[in-house]
């Protein structure tokens, strides 16, 4: 069965320093992998996705991900954190087309950070 | 703002008793998914919805039911309401019922069962 990890589930970096979320997935053929950042009150915004090719992706706000078919994992990276990037983030892998479209979540890591 | 409403905002009900969620997908958008969010199960997928038929459903408890209406929007139905049913509940759309549409999700339903 699918499934996916997210091993920190509380970050805290000081702004302006570097930020990396770490995302690993249990799925048989290639996966399609997501991050999406959830704000306090808000539904969950797509930041960006991963379903073949370049393996380095590039999403909004800054952030970019690489899929790392060798290590099953699918981290989240940003060079320098703003105060406003506090939230928390899931990783999400999509289920196969015969399970519909449905998106399978890890835990979800809460970003807390500093001045 | 992602298109994708839902109505109510916060609901506050006892156990025992019966609520209807309400979602509007994005314009255009056929699939509806449902998303239950809690502190101990995480995010979840319970059922989705493509042009009126259901099409995939998770572990979705069978006092949850949901259906899509001709004009698309979708309503999730709880009964028996229960301590452990107070979450989050978020409908998500998409314009196809593939993975590969990007899903919209809307601001949520966050249902307290006293």
């Amino acid at each position: 069965a699918q499934s996916v990890t997210q091993p920190d589930i509380h970050i805290t970096v000081s702004e302006g320093a570097s930020l990396e979320l770490r995302c690993n997935y249990s799925y048989g053929a290639t996966p399609y992998l997501f991050w999406y950042v959830q704000s306090p009150g808000q539904g969950l915004q797509l930041l960006l996705k991963y379903f073949s090719g370049d393996t380095l992706v590039q999403g909004i706000k800054g952030f970019e991900a690489e899929f790392k078919r060798s290590q099953s994992s699918f981290n989240l990276r940003k060079p320098s954190v703003h105060w406003s990037d506090a939230a928390e983030y899931f990783c999400a892998v999509g289920a196969p087309q015969n399970q519909g479209g449905k998106l399978i979540f890890g835990q979800g890591t809460e970003l807390s950070v500093k001045p | 703002d992602s298109g994708v409403t839902q109505t109510p905002k916060h609901l506050i009900t006892a156990t025992g008793q019966r609520v209807t969620l309400r979602c509007s997908p994005r314009s255009g958008d056929l699939s509806v998914y449902w998303y239950q969010q809690s502190l101990d199960q995480g995010l979840q997928f319970l059922i989705q919805y493509y042009n009126g038929e259901e099409r995939a459903k998770g572990n979705i408890l069978e006092r949850f039911s949901a259906q899509q209406f001709p004009d698309l929007h979708s309503e999730l139905n709880l009964s028996s309401l229960e301590l452990g049913d107070s979450a989050l509940y978020f409908c998500a759309s998409s314009v196809g019922r593939g993975v590969v549409w990007e899903q919209f999700f809307g601001p949520g339903t966050r249902l307290t069962v006293l």
